[in-house]
């Protein structure tokens, strides 16, 4: 049963421009949400996350929306450029046990 | 600072073959620790974790086992290999309250 979905396996952006990746969730005790950015033959790296008291975590070109109600977070990357592109993973914990992760989304930014 | 460290990074084995990747940490004490494998266009699947010394999860019946013999080592092993053992294996530690920090992985092809 996969509690954290990643819907876009794939996603392509200009440049300069806006991404914007989606991820949604199934189990209503999760607690903490992150995203993690992963290059081919590289283990993830961490990039940004957010608690569920907030609905908002802001950190340079990123930032990460929560919202609860809908048990829905995104991840806006502005302005986009050529080193973003990677596979981006979305995970979620319960009161820091095991982290669940969707499937990832693809992210190539084009010139 | 902590780091992790996994491999071999690359393996190519035959189907039947035996199998044992290591992962070991350094910096920190009594981590949780994790496999995860990401298979060709999928994300990642949680396949281990140990909160302790010889306390080993498994997240999903598979032909593959691991073992946590000292508290920052960790491996991951198969008697015989199938041909569907082939994927990206990644190591992950994770302490107290934090985000979970992987190792560089390791590519198994199963030929």
């Amino acid at each position: 049963d996969q509690q954290v979905k990643q819907n876009s396996p794939s996603l392509s952006v200009q440049e300069g421009r806006i991404s914007i990746l989606n991820c949604d969730y199934t189990n209503s005790m999760f607690d903490y949400f992150l995203w993690y950015k992963k290059y081919p033959a590289e283990g993830p790296t961490f990039l940004i996350s957010i608690s569920s008291i907030k609905d908002k975590n802001e950190d340079g070109r990123f930032t990460v929306f929560l919202n609860k109600s809908a048990k829905h977070l995104s991840l806006h990357i502005v302005p986009s450029q050529p080193g973003d592109s990677a596979v981006y993973f979305c995970a979620a914990t319960d009161s820091w046990g095991k982290f669940q992760f969707g499937a990832g989304t693809q992210v190539v930014v084009t010139p | 600072s902590q780091t992790i460290h996994q491999w071999p990074a690359t393996l190519v084995q035959p189907v039947g073959s035996p199998l044992s990747l290591e992962c070991t940490v350094e910096g920190t004490s009594n981590p949780n620790l994790y496999w995860y494998r990401q298979a060709a266009g999928r994300g990642l699947q949680l396949l281990f974790y140990s909160v302790g010394i010889g306390q080993i999860s498994s997240e999903v019946p598979q032909n593959l086992s691991a073992s946590r013999p000292q508290d920052r080592q960790f491996i991951l092993s198969s008697k015989k290999l199938l041909l569907s053992d082939s994927g990206f294996y990644l190591c992950a530690w994770q302490g107290q309250n934090t985000e979970a920090f992987f190792g560089q992985g390791t590519r198994l092809t199963v030929v």
